[in-house]
C-alpha cells in the first residue's frame, strides 16, 4: 500500500528564509507526486505535480520540489517565504488504478511577518 | 479554472438523523469524483470514489450503508451521512476529475464541516 510521509509537523519562519518541506513516499511503481496547499479558510489548490521528465518541477506562487526516486522522496522548496504563504501543505502520491491520491499528514507552515 | 463546490459548507445535526452533503464541479464534467475525510491535525483520508452512473467504490472500512453515495450526473455528486453520530463530526472534501482534462489532476471543493450534537 502507498504512504507518504511528511517530516514536519509544524514549521515557523521569518519572512526571506528559505524553505524545504520534506516529503517520502512509499510505493513500488510508477508515481505521481503532487504538492497541494490549504490557506486558512479556504480549499485545497494544487501548488505543482510531477508525472515524468524533468525531476525539478516548478510551480505557482515560486515553489519548486525535487523528485528524488532514489530517496523516493519529493521535497517542496521555496528560496525565500512571504507572510502570505502560511498555510498547510500537503504531499500526495497517486499510482495504480483510479488516480487515487494519498495524501501525507500536512505540514503547517507559519511565517511570522 | 476548474471549480468545485460544496453546499454546505458547515451543518450541525442531531445524532440520529441524516445529513446530504452536495458536491458540483461548476464549469466542467466530472466523471469522477472523490469524497474526503479530514479529522483534525490529520491528513484527508479517501473515503470513496464516486463514478457518475455506477455504485460507488468504498475504501476499506468505510461503510457504505453509513454514507451513501450518488453520483447522478456528470457535475453532482452526494453524500449522505446517515443517522449521524458524533464521532462521524468531521470535515468532508470532495474532489473531481475532468472528463477531458489531465487524468490525474484532482480540484477540490472548500470542504463541509459537519458537527453532530
Amino acid at each position: 500500500a502507498q504512504s507518504v510521509s511528511q517530516h514536519n509537523h509544524h514549521v515557523i519562519l521569518s519572512e526571506a528564509a528559505s524553505l524545504e518541506l520534506g516529503c517520502n513516499y512509499s510505493y513500488g511503481g510508477t508515481v505521481n507526486l503532487f504538492w497541494y496547499v490549504q490557506y486558512p479558510g479556504q480549499h485545497l489548490q494544487l501548488l505543482l505535480k510531477y508525472f515524468s521528465g524533468d525531476p525539478l518541477v516548478k510551480g505557482i506562487k515560486g515553489f519548486e520540489a525535487e523528485f528524488i526516486k532514489s530517496k523516493f522522496s519529493f521535497n517542496l522548496r521555496k528560496p525565500s517565504v512571504q507572510w502570505s504563504d502560511t498555510a498547510e501543505y500537503f504531499c500526495a502520491v497517486s499510482g495504480g488504478y483510479g488516480n487515487k491520491l494519498v495524501f501525507g499528514a500536512g505540514t503547517i507552515l507559519r511565517v511570522k511577518s | 479554472g476548474a471549480v468545485v463546490s460544496q453546499h454546505p459548507s458547515r451543518v450541525i445535526c442531531k445524532s440520529g438523523t441524516s445529513v446530504k452533503i452536495e458536491c458540483r464541479s461548476l464549469d466542467f464534467q466530472a466523471t469522477t469524483m472523490f469524497w474526503y475525510r479530514q479529522f483534525p491535525k490529520q491528513s484527508l483520508m479517501l473515503m470513496a470514489t464516486s463514478n457518475e452512473g455506477s455504485k460507488a467504490t468504498y475504501e476499506q472500512g468505510v461503510e457504505k450503508d453509513k454514507f451513501l453515495i450518488n453520483h447522478a450526473s456528470l457535475t453532482l455528486s452526494t453524500l449522505t451521512v446517515t443517522s449521524a453520530h458524533p464521532e462521524d463530526s468531521s470535515f468532508y472534501i470532495c474532489s473531481a476529475i475532468t472528463s477531458g482534462g489531465a487524468q490525474y489532476e484532482q480540484y477540490f471543493g472548500p470542504g463541509t464541516r459537519l458537527t453532530v450534537t
